[in-house]
This record gives structure tokens, C-alpha cells and sequence, in this order.
């Protein structure tokens, strides 16, 4: 069963940095693409950014609302993805997802973790 | 303001037939295919469609998508109490150079 398992959610202090991991299970990582959505309180769905496999030349790209903020990055030797944040707002709280890809081109965001809560608050 | 729009709301009795709308332009839905997903409240997001009319396998063949221009729709047909969920729309944008959701769609089964 393929499973992500997000964490490193948590309340931090406006300005400060947090490190999100997802940790997955039940597939080949090396072979898929994987993104971070989040949703704000009682708001929708915001891509974030997303890292490619190697195949398609581990591009990334990112939001304009977490550029130069955020950076993705994927450890296809353990099968975890993570997601950088620095210079934390307020309006980043939100429940951060962890998605995969499916396995052909379209598929996207196919598998969803549970996701983490991150708070900024001072 | 979202570079997509989908009705807030959508509501139909059980048996019924409702279509959710995804508007765009010729930057995203014209160019790009559409994707939908379905959350039910407290869970994750779950995919719905891909590829504008492609149901993943374990999808009920009662939801089919669309897509005529710069428009897409999720029809859901034979409603169920269970498909009370919030359904969203997700398209690249060519100008955004990103992917964009829609603000979602709640729906509820009368």
C-alpha cells in the first residue's frame, strides 16, 4: 500500500524556520514526482511546489507565494521529501500535504498524506 | 480571486444528477488538462479525475469530468449521502507557471 506519512508540523514564532518531512512507503520513490499542497484554515487547496524523479531531471518549481522561502528536496535513498521553510509568515499556517504523483504524465498530486499542522504565531 | 472558478456551492437529492463547473481561460483548462479531487470533512484530499475524463481505478463510474474550452465539469450522477464532500478543481497555468486550484465546491445531498 503506497502511504506518506507527513511530520515536523508544529507552532513556531514568525520569522523562524521549520523543516517538514514526508516519509513514504510502498512504492519505488526514485520513480515519481512528488509535490506539498496546503490548505489554510477553512480555505482550499495551494500548491506549493513540486520536485520531479531523476528521469525527468529532478526539476523544481514553486509558487510565488514561497519562492526563495521554501525549497523542496527528495533523499530517494530513505524515500523522504521535505519541504524547507524559512522566514515563516503568519498566513503559512496551514495543514501542509505531502502528495505523489501517479506514474503517468497527468496524474497529478494522485496520493495524499494525512498531513502536518504548522501554526505561526507569536 | 482564483485563476480558476467553481461555484461555492452545489446541492442536489439523493438519486439526482450535479454537475460542479471549473471555469478558466486559455492559459490553464484551454491548454492543460484538468484534474478533480474530492475531500470529505477532516480527511485528505483524494483524487477524483485526471487527465480531464479519466477516473482512477476505485472510482464509482457515477463521477465523470469534461472539459469544452477554457470550462471543465465533474458530474456526479445517482447521488449518495457519502459524496458529501468539498470538490475541487486543479489545472496548470501556463502564466503562473504553477498549479492552480479552484476554491472548491461543497457539495450537499439533500
Amino acid at each position: 500500500e503506497v502511504q506518506l506519512v507527513e511530520s515536523g508540523g508544529g507552532l513556531v514564532q514568525p520569522g523562524r524556520s521549520l523543516r517538514l518531512s514526508c516519509t513514504t512507503s510502498g512504492f519505488t520513490f526514485g520513480d515519481f514526482s512528488l509535490s506539498w499542497v496546503r490548505q489554510s484554515p477553512g480555505k482550499g487547496l495551494e500548491w506549493l511546489t513540486f520536485i520531479t524523479h531523476k528521469g525527468f531531471g529532478e526539476t523544481i518549481k514553486y509558487a510565488a507565494s514561497v519562492k526563495d522561502r521554501f525549497t523542496i528536496s527528495r533523499d530517494d535513498s530513505k524515500g523522504v521529501a521535505y519541504l524547507q521553510m524559512n522566514d515563516l509568515k503568519i498566513e503559512d499556517t496551514a495543514l501542509y500535504y505531502c502528495t505523489r504523483d501517479g506514474d503517468q504524465v497527468g496524474i497529478a498530486f494522485e496520493t495524499w498524506g494525512q498531513g502536518t499542522q504548522v501554526i505561526v504565531s507569536s | 480571486q482564483s485563476v480558476v472558478t467553481q461555484p461555492p456551492s452545489a446541492s442536489g437529492a439523493p438519486g439526482q444528477t450535479i454537475t460542479i463547473s471549473c471555469s478558466g481561460s486559455s492559459s490553464n483548462i484551454e491548454v492543460n488538462i484538468v484534474n478533480w479531487y474530492q475531500q470529505i470533512s477532516g480527511k485528505a484530499p483524494k483524487l477524483l479525475i485526471h487527465s480531464d475524463d479519466r477516473r482512477p481505478s476505485g472510482v464509482p463510474d457515477r463521477f465523470s469530468g469534461s472539459k469544452s474550452g477554457a470550462s471543465a465539469s465533474l458530474a456526479i450522477s445517482g447521488l449518495q449521502s457519502e459524496d458529501e464532500a468539498n470538490y475541487y478543481c486543479a489545472v496548470w497555468d501556463d502564466n503562473v507557471n504553477g498549479w492552480v486550484f479552484g476554491r472548491g465546491t461543497t457539495l450537499t445531498v439533500l
